[in-house]
């Protein structure tokens, strides 16, 4: 299983509306809308922020939304915040209880 | 509140054995899917492991396929990974995962295993 495709770093200014892309192949990501998106700031655990592609766990801003087309999904962070500045790692179910993590995208609010 | 607490973690020659367990509390454990996810220092998450509610079903990354065994024990609300044949590319923090039909909804804080000589 290679790691899905995420762009390296992504940066905008606060208000801003940023979007992460997630490209995987149609084994993974084109076969199932089982998409999820993780938080991680420095020296943390991971946080689910998105789950099956664009459905929002309790308590998480409505700021992030999450959507798929094809083999890729995406995040978009609106209105972005300092608070928003963090590292951010799709997952996408591979079949048979596997799973794919994204290779990561720093966001940086200017 | 779900709590999950990883512990075993340490430095271990390469080839050497390491188990790992994690702690779980605030939920009924042995009704769902527990995983294990790792992250190599300034890298990315890597899935590693998981196994079915009951313990019946377990599944591995070709990374760690024939090295590593997780199992679990529902009586003590505790997840377990065995590692063995340890290779410096094993050197990460492993987070153990609690998931809900499929996705990592909770995780540990970590528990840091360094393979070195």
């Amino acid at each position: 299983q290679s790691a899905l495709t995420q762009p390296a770093s992504v940066s905008g200014s606060p208000g801003q509306s940023i979007t992460i892309s997630c490209t995987g192949t149609s084994s993974d990501v084109g076969s199932y809308n089982l998409v999820s998106w993780y938080q991680q700031h420095p020296g943390k655990a991971p946080k689910l922020i998105i789950y099956e592609v664009s459905r929002r766990p309790s308590g998480v801003s409505n700021r992030f939304s999450g959507s798929k087309s094809g083999n890729t999904a995406s995040l978009t962070i609106s209105g972005l915040q300092a608070e928003d500045e963090a590292d951010y790692y799709c997952c996408s179910y591979a079949g048979t209880n596997t799973y794919v993590f994204g290779t990561g995208t720093k966001v940086t609010v200017l | 509140e779900v709590q999950l607490l990883e512990s075993g973690g340490g430095l271990v020659q390469p080839g050497g054995s390491l188990r790992l367990s994690c702690a779980a509390s605030g939920f009924t454990f042995s009704t769902y899917v527990m995983n294990w996810v790792r992250q190599a220092p300034g890298k990315g998450l890597e899935w590693v492991s998981g196994i079915s509610n009951d313990g019946g079903s377990t599944y591995y990354a070709d990374s760690v396929k024939g090295r590593y065994t997780i199992s679990r024990d529902n009586s003590k609300n505790t997840l377990y990974l065995q590692m063995n044949s340890l290779r410096a590319e094993d050197t990460a923090l492993y987070y153990c995962a609690k998931v809900s039909l499929r996705y990592f909804e909770y995780w540990g804080q970590g528990t840091l295993v360094t393979v070195s000589s």
